[in-house]
């Protein structure tokens, strides 16, 4: 199975803010079709989560610009510009490039 | 709009079976693939499996590949988990997925 590693477990941070979470797979997330099939997700406290990016960059449907991703390969990033309250939760990326999907082990994102 | 609601949860005692459904609307069900993914308290996400639009590819996590079974019927815009010989490590909130579109997940407890 791809491992995928996120890091930090852990964010406490200031409205405001901007703040970086890495995502690393153990293997490429290139598909045959040249895309990568790596996505990132927000769980926002008692809801299911939420797709945020899908494809490395291409922002979901409503998701504010103030969320970016970039990557290649094995190596992804998320940026949040200027935190704000509705940011709060656990962030998760997700490969599916291979099977079986996996995910990341997620990053809290608290309010400091 | 999309909507995925999931049913069947409940308590359920350890060797036992159960089925979970979740109803699809405000999309032609029979032109995606579907799946179902899983949450422990307070853990992480963990993909179960995925089916093809006519039911002719189903891939599933290894580890999970001789318990659950997925399951779908286009006229009734229905996908199914089939789970059978549940244990503790089984409880969990169970989510029917179309692609990174998510339903609000049922909870399964597994407890004698």
């Amino acid at each position: 199975d791809v491992v995928m590693t996120q890091t930090p477990p852990s964010l406490s941070v200031a409205i405001g803010q901007s703040v970086s979470i890495s995502c690393k797979s153990s293997q490429s997330l290139v598909y045959s079709d040249g895309k990568t099939y790596l996505h990132w997700l927000l769980q926002s406290p008692g809801q299911s989560p939420k797709l945020l990016i899908y494809q490395v960059s291409n922002l979901g449907s409503g998701v504010p610009d103030r969320f970016s991703g970039t990557g290649s390969q094995k190596d992804f990033t998320l940026k949040i510009s200027r935190v704000e309250a509705e940011d709060l939760g656990v962030y998760y990326c997700v490969q599916a490039t291979h099977f079986p999907r996996t995910f990341g082990g997620g990053t809290k994102l608290e309010l400091k | 709009e999309v909507k995925l609601v999931e049913s069947g949860g409940g308590l359920v005692q350890p060797g036992r079976s159960l089925k979970l459904s979740c109803a699809a609307s405000g999309f032609s069900f029979n032109d995606y693939w579907m799946g179902w993914v899983r949450q422990a308290p307070g853990k992480g996400l963990e993909w179960i499996g995925e089916i093809n639009q006519d039911s002719s590819t189903i891939n599933y996590t290894p580890s999970l590949k001789d318990k659950f079974t997925i399951s779908r019927d286009n006229a009734q815009n229905t996908l199914y988990l089939q789970m059978s010989k549940l244990g503790s490590e089984d409880t969990a909130i169970y989510y029917c997925a179309r692609g990174l579109n998510w339903g609000q997940g049922v909870m399964v407890t597994v407890s004698s």
